[in-house]
């Protein structure tokens, strides 16, 4: 089973900060790996699959990147709306399918 | 649009079953897999089950095998996950999620979840 390992598992910050989530993966998974946005109360959306391929509705101050083992989410400047909890989840080797535990994003 | 909704959660007690179901629509359901995705009380996301669009293709994560099966009606657009011998730890919120054609693995629609809870 691959695991994924998300850091930090809190990031606090002030608006316009630049935030920087990590997913690690414990073998390559290539870039087939996925991040999702929750906020409270509602379902999982998806910001990118494959690594960095843009979600519809993805916002351009998001981004991703890596390939293998490591894997970033960027938001370049944070807004109040991006407050939720970030999970990444690879498709590369399966079942099962594996969620990271998650970065939470707090406004400062 | 694409829209998946969720029902058949409640109450129940340990060791007790229910059938979830999960309606879809906005899209051609027959040619999409689909996925059942829990998340416990203040904890992160875990995939339960997979089935393939003609159903031929059926997954399961080791926590449920024996015990969850999930189905597809592709006539009547619906996706099922019946529980039988519920714990305590089966408690969640149930998603039913789907993707692209070719993205097998990449949720990329999800619904809004249908809760279950597992308690004497």
């Amino acid at each position: 089973e691959i695991v994924l390992t998300q850091s930090p598992a809190t990031l606090s910050l002030s608006p316009g900060e630049r935030a920087t989530l990590s997913c690690r993966a414990s073998q390559s998974i290539s870039s087939y790996l996925a991040w999702y946005q929750q906020k409270p109360g509602q379902p999982p959306r998806l910001l990118f699959y494959d690594a960095s391929n843009r979600a519809t509705g993805t916002p351009a101050r998001f981004s991703g990147s890596g390939s293998g083992t490591d894997f970033t989410l960027t938001i370049s400047s944070l807004e109040p709306e991006d407050v939720a909890v970030y999970y990444c989840q690879q498709r590369s080797s399966w079942p099962p399918l594996t969620f990271g535990g998650g970065t939470k994003v707090e406004i400062k | 649009q694409v829209q998946l909704v969720e029902s058949g959660g409640g109450l129940v007690k340990p060791g007790g079953s229910l059938r979830l179901s999960c309606a879809a629509s906005g899209f051609t359901f027959s040619d999409s897999y689909l996925s059942w995705i829990r998340q416990a009380p203040g904890k992160g996301l875990e995939w339960v089950s997979y089935i393939s669009d003609s159903g031929s293709t059926i997954y399961y994560a080791d926590s449920v095998k024996g015990r969850f099966t999930i189905s597809r009606d592709n006539a009547k657009n619906s996706l099922y996950l019946q529980i039988n011998s519920l714990r305590a730890e089966d408690t969640a919120v149930y998603f039913c999620a789907t993707g692209w054609p070719g993205f097998y693995g990449t949720f990329h629609y999800w619904g809004q979840g249908t809760p279950v809870t597992v308690s004497s």
